[in-house]
């Protein structure tokens, strides 16, 4: 069973940091671009950083580009997103979610098809 | 960037009705076009890739359409688990953009 276990959220000052790690299990990891999705409190969902299998690829929305970085070690079949200088507006539950892929009608086309439960987020001081 | 609007925001139908929802693009995506549901307290679900290829479980009620700018997710026979939230993605261009999503409720 594929599983996707997101942890290392909480409560954080403005301009502080936080690391957030993504287990995965049940499929091989190292196969599957992932990424990171959030969703600020009563909002709609916001993409956040993709990664590829090898981490030779690597995107940001223009909104944390410079702020948080995106890693993963293939070997512990981990995700992760560091969080730096944080702030209010980073309030959000962060998904991590693994990048299916898919052929149909003649082409191949992407979905993010597993989803971790989500980790909290909290900037405030 | 690629702002996708989804509409309306509200769709009102009564159960066992159909309901049809609405995502358009602001410049053409082709068919790198993905429909998520939502439930409150829950990470999104894939419903539909491809614009128009239901992922594997969803039901056949479950149906979408569109290619380019203009897409729409049909939900027919409408049951009391499909009143909850709807989100379109695109990822035919960086960065991958969602639009604001659309709430089904019971009317």
């Amino acid at each position: 069973e594929v599983q996707l276990v997101d942890s290392g959220g909480g409560l954080v000052k403005p301009g502080g940091s936080l690391r957030l790690s993504c287990a995965a299990s049940g499929f091989t990891f190292s196969t599957y671009n992932m990424c990171w999705v959030r969703q600020a409190p009563g909002k709609g969902l916001e993409w956040v950083s993709t990664i590829s299998t090898t981490s030779t690829y690597i995107y940001y929305a223009d909104s944390v580009k410079g702020r948080f970085t995106i890693s993963r070690d293939n070997a512990k079949n981990s995700l992760y997103l560091q969080l730096n200088s944080l702030r209010a507006e980073d309030t959000a539950v962060y998904f991590c979610a693994r990048e299916g892929e898919f052929y149909a009608s003649g082409n191949y086309y992407k979905g993010l098809d597993y989803w971790g439960q989500g980790t909290l987020v909290t900037v405030s001081s | 960037e690629i702002v996708m609007t989804q509409s309306p925001a509200t769709l009102s139908v009564s159960p066992g009705e159909r309901a049809t929802l609405s995502c358009r693009a602001s410049r053409s995506v082709t068919s790198n076009l993905v429909w998520y549901q939502q439930r409150p307290g829950q990470a999104p679900r894939l419903l539909i890739y491809g614009a128009s290829t239901r992922a594997t479980g969803i039901p056949a009620r479950f149906s979408a359409s569109g290619s380019g700018t203009e897409f729409t997710l049909t939900i027919r026979s409408l049951q009391s688990e499909d009143f909850t939230v709807y989100y379109c993605q695109q990822y035919n261009n960086w960065p991958i953009t969602f639009g604001q999503g659309t709430r089904l409720e019971i009317k």
